[in-house]
């Protein structure tokens, strides 16, 4: 069976750091790009960044309200991927997902290829709180 | 960014209503890069269509989507008790990556 599992949320105060981790089984994890996503309390749902296959450079991308701050990294031969999260704001309390998606190239563009996100974690919850 | 804004924000039906939700985009989406999920409370969300029309797997019939450009739609063609949830319409077609703020299908 396809499975993605989240894992490291907790209560962190303001300003400090935390990592969660995302593992997958059941596929190939080193072929997929891997994605988080995050939706605060009550409200929708919001991408955070994604880290490319290493077929396509391995490369990260992130929302504007993350950069500089959370970092995403992979281990494909564990099959982890990782999310670092530095400077943690108040904000930034959520729970957050991670999903996956074949990545490659249209007509010169990097895309995920059809059907992205198909498989989600439970996710996991991260409070910041003093 | 491009913004994805949902309509409406509630619709509250009976079980084998039809529902049709909307989903309207600030720019045009290529249609490959448009997704369906619904969400229950305390589940994550569930992949129902990519591509603006195409099921993922194991989604039933009873779940289409159609639209181009900026217009795009969630029909539930007869609302079954296990489909009132939350339905957010999602584009990958350019950065940042958006999600609509979500439809409510609620039971009247």
């Amino acid at each position: 069976e396809v499975q993605l599992a989240e894992s490291g949320g907790g209560l962190v105060q303001p300003g400090r750091s935390l990592r969660l981790s995302c593992t997958g089984s059941g596929f190939t994890f080193g072929d997929y790009a891997m994605s988080w996503f995050r939706q605060a309390p009550g409200r929708g749902l919001e991408w955070v960044g994604v880290i490319r296959s290493k077929a396509y450079g391995g490369t990260t991308e992130y929302v504007a309200s993350v950069k500089g701050r959370f970092s995403i990294s992979r281990d494909d031969s564990k099959g982890f991927a990782y999310l670092q999260m530095i400077s943690l704001k108040t904000e930034d309390t959520a729970v957050y997902y991670c999903t996956r998606g074949r990545d490659g190239y249209v007509w010169g563009s990097y895309r995920l290829k059809e059907p992205a996100f198909d498989i989600w974690g439970q996710g996991t919850m991260v409070t910041v709180s003093s | 960014d491009i913004v994805l804004t949902q309509s409406p924000g509630t619709l509250s039906l009976t079980p084998g209503e039809r529902a049709t939700l909307s989903c309207r985009a600030s720019q045009s989406v290529s249609s490959t890069y448009l997704a369906w999920y619904q969400q229950k409370p305390g589940q994550a969300p569930r992949l129902l269509i990519y591509g603006a029309s195409s099921r993922a797997t194991g989604i039933p019939d009873r779940f289409s989507g159609s639209g181009s450009g900026t217009d795009f739609t969630l029909t539930i063609s007869r609302l079954e008790p296990e489909d009132f949830a939350v339905y957010y319409c999602h584009q990958y077609d350019g950065s940042p990556w958006t999600f609509g703020q979500g439809t409510k299908v609620e039971i009247k």
